[in-house]
This record gives C-alpha cells, structure tokens and sequence, in this order.
C-alpha cells in the first residue's frame, strides 16, 4: 500500500470554525491532492500540488486553502467551516500527473 | 463539457454470474484512463490504466478494455468478495489544462 496518512480520521466541528486537515506521504511523490467525495457527486478535486510550495485550484477550491511546505505534507484548510462542506475527503498521491493517483482512507468531517 | 458516466449505478449478481461495467466518456484530448475499486470507509484502490484504444488489462476476475468512447470492467465468475464500488477516472489535456474527472461509480454487490 501507498504510504498515505490522513488526520484526523473523524472529525465533527461547528460552523464559522477553522478546521485543518492533513495528508502525509513517505513515498517523495510530486503530485499531492485533495479531493471530496459525495454522493451523486463523485469524487471532486479541490486543490493539488505540483512540488512544494506549488499548488493550484481544481473544480471545486472555493473556500478552502491549501499549502506545502514539505515534500511529505499536505495540509488542507476550511477557513471559516460552512454545512455545504460536510463531505469525506481523500488526498492522493502521484508521482506524475498521467500515472495513477493513489488515496488515503479518508476524513469524515462533519459540519454542525 | 468534459463528462465520466458510469452504467449501471448498481448491479447486484449471483456469484459465478459474469457482467460488465460501462464507462463513457466525452473529453478532448484523452491522455488515460483508470479504473478503482473502492471498499466501505476506505479510499479509492487503484486498479488499471488503459492509455489507448484497443489496449485491455487483466487481473484475476477482472479485465479493463477501452474504446474510443468507452471503458468496459468486465468481471468473470465473481466472488463474494468483489463486492465493492468501482470507479473510472478519465485524465485529458495537457500541462497546466490537464484534468482528471472521475465517475460516480458503480456499486457492484456479489451474492453468495
């Protein structure tokens, strides 16, 4: 398996609240994603990264933020935390953008 | 518009029964395609990458095809235990225009 951890796992939160998530990797990938998953939506991709510091926006990057600061690391964050952004969310890892991503287990965040 | 769909959204088999699952896709540019198995609470698993048309792939009960318009999952003789939902994720463009659009999956359930 593809060393990707998730964290936290769970987590429930009030609106208005700043929440961080995180997604580490010990396999040096270059390419590092966040996506949301829903249902009837498919997976989304919310914001990637091409190399540390290097990031851009995908199909759905309206409130959230996202930074790298290390190869290893990818941190994504819901500024002001709203309902519409209780979802599942996956980071991915590639190590080019046209070979296969792999995923970590998810954070289930649930928006009050 | 750049769209994935997957057919059926659910398909529920006797085990041993064979069937297939559809993929079909409408972007510009088509750089590769690939398919996931994705288990309860756990993150997408990779499976296959099909990157041209006519090309196919095998592993154990399942085999990817792909055509110009479409992916097939077909899955021979299955078990029980390749109950799962599986996706199909389509990857076009190019350089800072690349994308990659997943499908809402098809839910695939193996009675014993």
């Amino acid at each position: 398996d593809a060393g990707i951890t998730q964290s936290p796992r769970h987590k429930v939160t009030e609106t208005g609240t700043p929440v961080t998530l995180r997604c580490h990797q010990t396999e040096n990938h270059r390419y590092m994603y966040w996506y949301r998953q829903d249902p009837g939506h498919g997976l989304r991709l919310i914001h990637y990264s091409y190399g540390v510091k290097d990031t851009d926006k995908g199909e759905v990057s309206d409130g959230y933020s996202v930074s790298r600061s290390k190869t290893e690391d990818f941190l994504l964050t819901l500024e002001s935390a709203t309902s519409s952004q209780t979802s599942v969310y996956f980071c991915a890892i590639s190590p080019g953008s046209n070979q296969p991503q792999h995923f970590g287990d998810g954070t289930r965040l649930s928006i009050l | 518009e750049d769209q994935v769909t997957q057919s059926p959204e659910a398909l529920r088999l006797q085990e041993g029964e064979s069937s297939s699952l559809n993929c079909s896709y409408t972007v510009s540019g088509l750089r590769g395609l690939f398919w996931y198995r994705q288990d309860p609470g756990k993150g997408p698993e990779f499976l296959f990458t099909l990157y041209s048309a006519g090309e196919e792939k095998e592993k154990e009960r399942l085999k990817a095809t792909l055509t110009k318009k479409e992916s097939f999952l077909h899955i021979t003789a299955p078990k029980p235990e390749d109950s799962a939902t599986y996706l199909c994720a389509v990857l076009s463009g190019y350089s800072s225009a690349s994308k990659i659009i997943f499908g809402s999956g098809t839910r695939l359930s193996i009675r014993p």
